[in-house]
């Protein structure tokens, strides 16, 4: 089966404060893609990040950054030092190679309070 | 980047009629077009994958006859609701991907509401 799981529904916290988003995803396939969407308010979805399979390095970006762990099929998103900008829901998803279909999560929405 | 725009980015239309959603990859050649479905504080659901050409592929409960997918050229698909009903009320996103994309990435366009009275 394929298929991604984001067990947080809903995070609030403050601003300044650490998050860390879950994504647990689950594929047969060797090769395949991890995505990372934000979905603002305004509903367009916003890429973050693409990792492949074989590529297991952690990535950082500014605030954000990515914990890619094979052996327990995790995908996780921190965004340090949180802002009230970040508030989106944020959307894991996969493709598996060969896969025509993007399997998402079923999002997680945080909320930064000022 | 590549760009993906969709039109009209919000639509209210009355119960019974149709409505037309246009998806355009801007600056580049899509082989293949998606649409989904989102309602509210839910997951994007995939309703039809579409190849330049050739008939749409409907997803498992999603009606052929309802929602017409065309996908005339490598750069525009088409969604069409017909006789909408309330209860198709939602948020319709589309997405691209390139023709060259080994990744398999899509690009998504920023979404069209659609509210049936």
């Amino acid at each position: 089966a394929q298929k991604v799981t984001q067990a947080q529904t809903e995070i609030s916290v403050v601003e300044k404060e650490d998050v860390t988003l879950d994504c647990v995803y689950e594929t047969r396939d060797t090769t395949y893609y991890l995505f990372w969407y934000k979905q603002p308010p305004s509903g367009e979805l916003v890429f973050l990040i693409r990792r492949n399979s074989f590529d297991e390095q952690n990535e950082i970006s500014g605030r954000y950054s990515w914990n890619f762990q094979k052996s327990t099929s995790s995908f996780n998103f921190t965004i340090t030092a949180s802002q009230v900008v970040d508030s989106a829901v944020y959307f894991c998803a996969l493709i598996p190679r060969g896969g025509f279909k993007t399997i998402f999560g079923a999002g997680t929405r945080l909320f930064v309070k000022a | 980047g590549a760009v993906v725009s969709q039109h009209p980015s919000w639509v209210i239309c009355k119960s019974g009629t149709s409505v037309k959603i246009e998806c355009r990859s801007l600056d580049f050649q899509a082989t293949t077009m998606f649409w989904y479905r989102q309602f509210p504080k839910q997951s994007l659901m995939l309703m039809a994958t579409s190849n330049e050409g050739s008939k749409a592929t409907y997803e498992q409960g999603v009606e052929k006859d309802k929602f017409l997918i065309n996908h005339a050229s490598l750069t525009l698909s088409t969604l069409t609701v017909t006789s909408a009903h309330p209860e198709d009320s939602s948020f319709y996103i589309c997405s691209a991907r390139a023709r060259t994309s080994g990744s398999y990435e899509q690009y998504f366009g920023p979404g069209t509401r659609l509210t049936v009275t």
